[in-house]
């Protein structure tokens, strides 16, 4: 398996243009993460689906993030319009939930800048 | 919900020497603690993991030492080698649901 697949990998923009991140997860994972790092803040979960079906958003930092898993094998992070604070990397992470916990395992992430 | 704070955020030790990373956690419902290691521009790795039905795991040269009384635990890496220069991020978690909140880091510097 190619692991959890991110694109781009770098994306730099200007400030007002919308921005989309793709992931796709580990096949035959059912749960998927998007989280963002920053050196001030860490690694925060910005969204968290179950079987497509977002499950806690309560990261999202504001209404300019939105996030789709229109299939198991597919999710996108939207910014619009973008600012130069999104600037960051953004992770996507994939786990087979099953009571148990398992491990979550991370994409190499997009590092986006934001001008 | 659940606060995870991580102790020290930087960490300099000579090679050899043993390193201590220290978490607490503030939901007692919380009963799995993985560690993950984060090499300079990639992405983060599991290389530990304890939950809460045992106090004390080992793999090699790392350690994770759980106290569920005092919601704390730590991550020991012992006979320090400069590849283990990383950040390393503890989490918590409740079996059952995938969500983890994770520590702000800690930056190990190992030097030769």
């Amino acid at each position: 398996d190619a692991g959890v697949i991110q694109s781009p990998r770098h994306e730099v923009t200007e400030m007002g243009q919308e921005v989309t991140l793709r992931c796709k997860p580990i096949s035959g994972h059912n749960s998927l993460f998007w989280y963002r790092q920053t050196m001030m803040r860490g690694l925060e979960l910005l969204i968290y689906f179950n079987n497509n079906v977002p499950i806690d958003d309560s990261g999202m930092p504001e209404d300019r993030f939105s996030a789709k898993m229109p299939n198991a094998s597919f999710s996108t992070l939207k910014i619009q319009p973008s600012e130069p604070r999104d600037s960051a990397v953004y992770f996507c992470a994939s786990t087979l939930t099953s009571g148990a916990y398992n491990e979550q395992f991370f994409g190499p992430g997009t590092r986006l800048t934001v001008l | 919900g659940e606060n995870v704070e991580q102790h020290p955020s930087t960490l300099s030790v000579q090679e050899g020497d043993s390193a201590v990373i220290k978490c607490t956690y503030s939901d007692s419902a919380s009963n799995y603690f993985p560690w993950y290691k984060q090499e300079l521009g990639k992405r983060p790795q599991l290389i530990i993991d304890i939950r809460s039905n045992v106090g004390e795991k080992k793999d090699q040269r790392i350690a994770v030492t759980l106290n569920k009384t005092a919601k704390h635990f730590s991550l020991h890496i012992t006979e320090t080698q400069p590849e283990d220069s990383a950040v390393y991020f503890c989490a918590a978690s409740s079996e059952g649901y995938s969500t983890l909140t994770f520590g702000k880091g800690t930056m190990l510097l190992v030097s030769p």
